[in-house]
């Protein structure tokens, strides 16, 4: 079965810095992209970047380029996203997504990142 | 950057068919896929490349794509369809992943 965990998530001052990661079982982590998509309360869903299998292609959302890193230990299994320079607006259930031939077939339930002073 | 527009809501008496749109410039030369989201849920996918259903999806969701819309179609709707639905595709053109603007499906 495939289970995807997400965990680092929770309140934040603007300006700082938060590290989320995804866990990932039930199948071969090495073969697929993964992303990170996220949700605002009450809002609809925004993807926020993409990490190939090999990490040799990896994209960001404009509202996030320059300020999120993204990446990946497939031999641990894991996913990440370094998140520097926080604003409100970065506030949101943020979820891992596999991404097989450029759907997100499975989901993980979220990390609630909360950005505040 | 490619915008994908929803209708925000879709009202449909249980029995009936509920269709939600998704419109894009030529949208019908892109693979469209589209998500279920519960209160409280992570999205769960229903429809991908058009008109394909994962395993587990009931027959009774369907979608089409053809010049500036894909459509996503629920037939015979029950209860449990109450939901919000996304549309997605990739934009190879920036590389980048467009979800379109949500639509919230209400049971009467």
């Amino acid at each position: 079965e495939v289970q995807l965990v997400e965990s680092g998530g929770g309140l934040v001052k603007p300006g700082g810095s938060l590290r989320l990661s995804c866990a990932a079982s039930g199948f071969t982590f090495s073969s697929y992209s993964m992303n990170w998509v996220r949700q605002a309360p009450g809002k609809g869903l925004e993807w926020v970047s993409s990490i190939s299998s090999s990490s040799s292609y990896i994209y960001y959302a404009d509202s996030v380029k320059g300020r999120f890193t993204i990446s990946r230990d497939n031999a641990k299994n894991s996913l990440y996203l370094q998140m520097n320079s926080l604003r409100a607006e970065d506030t949101a259930v943020y979820y891992c997504a596999r991404d097989s031939q450029r759907t997100f077939d499975y989901w993980g339930q979220g990390t609630l990142v909360t950005v505040s002073s | 950057s490619y915008v994908l527009t929803q209708p925000p809501s879709v009202s449909v008496a249980p029995g009936q068919t509920a269709r939600i749109t998704c419109g894009g410039n030529n949208i019908g030369s892109k693979s469209v896929h589209w998500y279920q989201q519960k209160p409280g849920q992570a999205p769960v996918l229903v429809v991908y490349d058009d008109s394909d259903r994962p395993s587990g999806i009931p027959e009774r969701f369907s979608g089409s794509n053809s010049g500036n819309t894909a459509t996503l179609t629920i037939s015979r709707v029950e209860a449990g369809d109450e939901a919000d639905y996304y549309c997605q595709v990739w934009d190879s053109s920036s590389d980048h992943y467009v979800f379109g603007t949500g639509t919230k499906v209400t049971v009467l």
